[in-house]
C-alpha cells in the first residue's frame, strides 16, 4: 500500500530565502509522485511529477523536486520564495499501474515579506 | 488551456437530502475520479470510473454515493441522504493515461 507523509504542516520562509518542503512516501512498486499546489478556494494544480524518468524534475513556477529511491523521498524546493507562493501544498504518490493518488496531509506555506 | 469544471462552487443542503456534484472533465480524458477533502485534513480518494464503470473505490464509497457519466461529457457523483460528515470540498478529476491526473476547482459541500 502506498502513504505519504509530509514533515511539517506548517513552514515560514523569508521572501527570497530557499524552500524546502518535505515528502517521504511509501510504496511496494516503482511509485509516480506528484506535487500539487491549492491556493486559497481553488483547486489542486499539479506543479510537477515525476513519472520514472529523471529523477531530478522541474515544474512551474521555478519549482523542482528531486526524487531519492534510497531516501524514499520526494522534497520539492525553490531556490528564492516568491509572495504568491503562499499556499498548501500536496505531495501525493500513486502506483504506475493503479488509479488512485494517495495525499499527503499538506504543508502551508507562509511567505513573510 | 483545456480544464476540468466543475459545478456548483459552493452546495449548501440539508441532512437527509440528496446532492448531484456535476463536473466537466478535460474531452478526450479517459479516466475519471472523485476526491474529497474534509476541512484541514488530507485530500481523500473516492472512486475511479473508466469504460462506463467503476475501476476502483475506496472504504469512504459506500451504497450512499454512486457516479454516473450519462451524456459523454458530464461526470456526477450523487450523495443519496447527506449526513452531517458529508461536508466537505469534493473534487473531480480526469487524466487520459494513469500517470498524471488534473484537478477541478472543487465543490463545497455544506451539510446542515
Amino acid at each position: 500500500a502506498q502513504s505519504v507523509t509530509q514533515l511539517g504542516s506548517h513552514v515560514s520562509v523569508s521572501e527570497g530565502a530557499l524552500v524546502l518542503l518535505r515528502c517521504n512516501y511509501s510504496s511496494s512498486v516503482p511509485p509516480y509522485l506528484f506535487w500539487y499546489v491549492q491556493y486559497p478556494n481553488q483547486g489542486l494544480q499539479l506543479l510537477l511529477k515525476y513519472t520514472s524518468a529523471a529523477t531530478l524534475v522541474k515544474g512551474i513556477n521555478g519549482f523542482e523536486a528531486e526524487f531519492k529511491k534510497s531516501e524514499t523521498s520526494f522534497h520539492l524546493t525553490k531556490p528564492s520564495a516568491h509572495m504568491s507562493d503562499a499556499a498548501e501544498y500536496f505531495c501525493a504518490v500513486s502506483e504506475n499501474t493503479g488509479n488512485q493518488f494517495y495525499f499527503g496531509t499538506g504543508t502551508s506555506l507562509t511567505v513573510i515579506p | 488551456e483545456p480544464e476540468v469544471t466543475q459545478t456548483p462552487s459552493h452546495q449548501v443542503t440539508q441532512m437527509g437530502q440528496e446532492v448531484i456534484l456535476r463536473c466537466v472533465p478535460i474531452s478526450n480524458h479517459l479516466y475519471f475520479y472523485w476526491y474529497r477533502q474534509i476541512l484541514g485534513q488530507k485530500v481523500e480518494f473516492l472512486v475511479s470510473f473508466y469504460n462506463n464503470e467503476i475501476s476502483e473505490k475506496s472504504e469512504i464509497f459506500d451504497d450512499q454515493f454512486s457516479v454516473e457519466r450519462p451524456d459523454g461529457s458530464n461526470f456526477t457523483l450523487k450523495i443519496r441522504s447527506t449526513k452531517l460528515e458529508d461536508s466537505a470540498m469534493y473534487f473531480c478529476a480526469s487524466s487520459v493515461t494513469l500517470a498524471s491526473q488534473f484537478f477541478g476547482p472543487g465543490t463545497r459541500l455544506t451539510v446542515l
